[in-house]
């Protein structure tokens, strides 16, 4: 089946570490994204990419870094440098940016101890 | 940059009763508008999109939506809620006002929807 591969569901760090959430698609789309959610403040954008080998900053990069080294990947590193890490990370794709609409995988929660 | 304002954060219906999310939005070129679903610890769901065509948009579950130019609005409903129906929905725009913008896609705050028997 086709969709959006998202792992680990849940991680845990400690503060001062680096993570990287892994997000990986088969449905041959261009367009990858990073959404960031927190109660009551919808999705937030963090990064997104719609070609191979490049990205484009969302509203709240700070804190964040991306690849896009290959068409079905786009893993999220999560720097020391986040303040409030501690959040549900959802990654999404499209077949054309803006477009068509957004699949999104299962999401990875973040929790920072 | 467009944006889009979804009225009220939480709603309660009977179940059997109409439902009705509001959603409007900002832009000064013709928007592409989605609603989205979510159950808890997971992602989204696309219910329904307009993209120009038919300004009366049906979706899954029986939902639909209504693309009214004139009031900005692009408003979710649904005739008889179910319990199934208890999940957040989320309205979201494609931003195509200009080219830094292109590919972005903006999203409301959400709605959680609680069916009551």
């Amino acid at each position: 089946d086709g969709g959006i591969t998202q792992s680990p569901k849940y991680l845990f760090r400690k503060e001062g570490q680096n993570v990287t959430l892994s997000c990986e698609q088969n449905l041959n789309h261009d367009a990858m994204y990073w959404y960031r959610q927190d109660p009551g403040q919808g999705l937030r954008l963090i990064y997104y990419s719609q070609i191979v080998n490049d990205f484009q900053k969302g509203d709240i990069a700070e804190g964040y870094s991306v690849s896009r080294e290959k068409k079905e990947s786009f893993p999220l590193t999560v720097t020391s440098a986040q303040k409030n890490p501690t959040a549900f990370y959802l990654c999404a794709s499209s077949i054309v940016a803006g477009v068509e609409e957004l699949f999104f995988g299962e999401g990875s929660r973040l929790t920072v101890l | 940059a467009q944006s889009v304002t979804q009225l009220g954060s939480h709603v309660s219906v009977s179940e059997g009763a109409l439902v009705l999310l509001r959603c409007n939005y900002s832009s000064s070129v013709p928007p592409y508008l989605f609603w989205y679903v979510q159950y808890p610890n997971q992602g989204l769901q696309l219910l329904l999109k307009y993209t120009s065509a038919a300004t009366l948009v049906k979706g899954i579950n029986g939902f639909e939506a209504e693309f009214k130019k004139s009031e900005t609005s692009f408003h979710l409903t649904k005739p008889s809620a179910h319990m199934s129906d208890a999940a957040e929905y989320f309205c979201a725009v494609s931003d195509r006002t200009s080219a830094d913008s292109w590919g972005k896609f903006q999203f409301g705050a959400g709605t959680q929807v609680v069916v009551t028997p």
